[in-house]
């Protein structure tokens, strides 16, 4: 059966990085697109972006560009958020979602709380 | 982009009663348009796609329609745990403002 599995909740101080993992299991990683979403607290569902898991061409949405990259470990089928410098608006719940063979996100991740405090 | 415009941003009906929600593309997307309830606490989960094609397990009191630029999720007879958040969603561009749906 199809899984995405995330990493754990993150707790960090403005200016520092985070990297959060998205790992598939019961398909073939490289035929599905993956995308990220962010769920500020209280808030609603924010698109980020998603990444081509064929190629590794990751496509951000406005907002963002430049602090967010999109990545991947085709090997262990593992896609990746990184946020650079973090604020403390970017305390949210991330989730990555498969991009289904229907157009929609059939599939999603626990969802990943990353806290920035200092 | 394309942008979705969702209404209402929150509605309050009573046990039983028919609830609609809507959703506008900013451009033409076919039948390219899911629905998501996203419960408390939970992750979101997918409800319909292809527009009007029921998720696998989803009651069939909800139902979707629509094509282009105009599309509606509608629960025929509102039940107790369908109190939840409602976001449409198309390929590649930002989700609905979503639905807040509560029990009168």
């Amino acid at each position: 059966q199809v899984q995405l599995v995330q990493s754990g909740s993150e707790l960090k101080k403005p200016g520092a990085s985070v990297k959060v993992s998205c790992k598939a299991s019961g398909y073939n990683f490289r035929i599905y697109a993956m995308n990220w979403v962010r769920q500020a607290p209280g808030q609603g569902l924010e698109w980020m972006g998603w990444i081509n898991t064929n190629n590794g061409n990751p496509t951000y949405a406005q907002g963002f560009t430049g602090r967010f990259v999109f990545s991947l470990d085709t090997s262990v089928s593992t896609a990746y958020l990184q946020i650079s410098s973090l604020k403390a608006e970017d305390t949210a719940v991330y989730y990555c979602a498969r991009l289904g063979p229907r157009y929609d996100l059939d599939y999603w991740g626990q969802g990943t709380l990353v806290t920035v405090s200092s | 982009d394309i942008q979705m415009t969702q209404s209402p941003s929150s509605l309050s009906a009573s046990v039983g009663d028919r609830v609609t929600i809507t959703c506008r593309a900013s451009q033409g997307i076919r039948n390219h348009l899911a629905w998501y309830q996203q419960k408390p606490g939970k992750v979101p989960n997918l409800l319909i796609y292809a527009a009007s094609t029921l998720q696998s397990g989803v009651p069939s009191r909800f139902s979707g329609s629509g094509s282009g630029t105009d599309f509606t999720l509608t629960i025929s007879s509102l039940q107790p745990e369908d109190v939840a958040t409602y976001y449409c969603h198309t390929y590649n561009s930002p989700f609905g403002q979503g639905t807040k749906v509560e029990i009168k």
